[in-house]
C-alpha cells in the first residue's frame, strides 16, 4: 500500500473555476500535512500546511483534513493559468526529532484561458 | 527572505565517478534533508540530518552516499560510485528546530545527470 496516494490528473479546468485535489494517506500516526506545488524542472514550493481536523484558508487556496478518513484535500478557486502545475501531497511522520516527508505521486493541474 | 541554495545546478558525470552536491540551508535551521525525483516519478526521501549525525535514511540511502555538514554552513550529499539510475533532481530541504510547523524548505535543486 502506498504511503500517501493523490488522484492521478491530469486535472483540467477553466480559468474561474474550482479546482479540488484529493489525498489519502497510510499512516494513522501522521501528524502534519502539506501541499507543495511544483512547476517543471523546479522544486517543491509550499502552498499550504494543516494540522487539524477541519478547513484551512489562505486566499484561494482551501486545505481540509479529516484524520479519521486519512484524508486531506486542496481547493484551488478562481483558478488562473499561473496555478498550473503539479501538486504534491506531502506526510509528515514524526519519529523522535525527525520529520520526514512522504510524497504522493502528485496531481497536474491545467488551467485553460 | 532567507532561502535555501544549492550548487551546482546542473552537473555532469560518467558513470563510476564520485560527485558531491552542496547546499546552504536557512541560517538557523537544524534540521537537514536530502530528496531526490527521478524524471516523471515522485519525491523520495534520502535522508535527514540533525545534531551531525544521520537521524534516519531511507532503502535508497545506501552505502555508496554520504552526508556531511563540514563546517557551519554547508551540507553536501556525496555519491561515492555513481550509477546511471541515479540521474536524478536532487532536493536539500531545511527546518528550524521546534518549529511547530515543521514545514520544509526546499531548495533549487540539482541536476544529476550520469552518462
Amino acid at each position: 500500500q502506498k504511503e500517501v496516494e493523490q488522484n492521478s490528473g491530469p486535472l483540467s479546468v477553466p480559468e474561474g473555476a474550482i479546482a479540488s485535489l484529493n489525498c489519502t494517506y497510510s499512516d494513522r500516526g501522521s501528524q502534519s500535512f502539506f501541499w507543495y506545488r511544483q512547476y517543471s524542472g523546479k522544486s517543491p514550493e509550499l502552498i499550504m500546511s494543516i494540522y487539524s481536523n477541519g478547513d484551512k484558508e489562505d486566499g484561494r487556496f482551501t486545505a481540509q483534513l479529516n484524520k479519521a478518513s486519512q484524508y486531506v484535500s486542496l481547493l484551488i478557486r478562481d483558478s488562473q493559468p499561473s496555478d498550473s502545475a503539479t501538486y504534491l501531497c506531502a506526510v509528515s511522520h514524526r519519529r523522535s526529532n525527525d520529520y520526514k516527508l512522504s510524497f504522493g505521486a502528485g496531481t497536474t493541474v491545467t488551467v485553460r484561458a | 527572505e532567507p532561502e535555501v541554495t544549492q550548487t551546482p545546478s546542473h552537473q555532469v558525470t560518467q558513470m563510476g565517478q564520485e560527485v558531491i552536491l552542496r547546499c546552504v540551508p536557512i541560517s538557523n535551521h537544524l534540521y537537514f534533508y536530502w530528496y531526490r525525483q527521478i524524471l516523471g516519478q515522485k519525491v523520495e526521501f534520502l535522508v535527514s540530518f540533525y545534531n551531525n549525525e544521520i537521524s534516519e535514511k531511507s532503502e535508497i540511502f545506501d552505502d555508496q552516499f554520504s552526508v556531511e555538514r563540514p563546517d557551519g554552513s554547508n551540507f553536501t550529499l556525496k555519491i561515492r560510485s555513481t550509477k546511471l539510475e541515479d540521474s536524478a533532481m536532487y532536493f536539500c530541504a531545511s527546518t528550524p528546530r521546534d518549529s511547530p510547523t515543521d514545514t520544509q524548505y526546499f531548495g533549487p535543486g540539482t541536476r544529476l545527470t550520469v552518462l
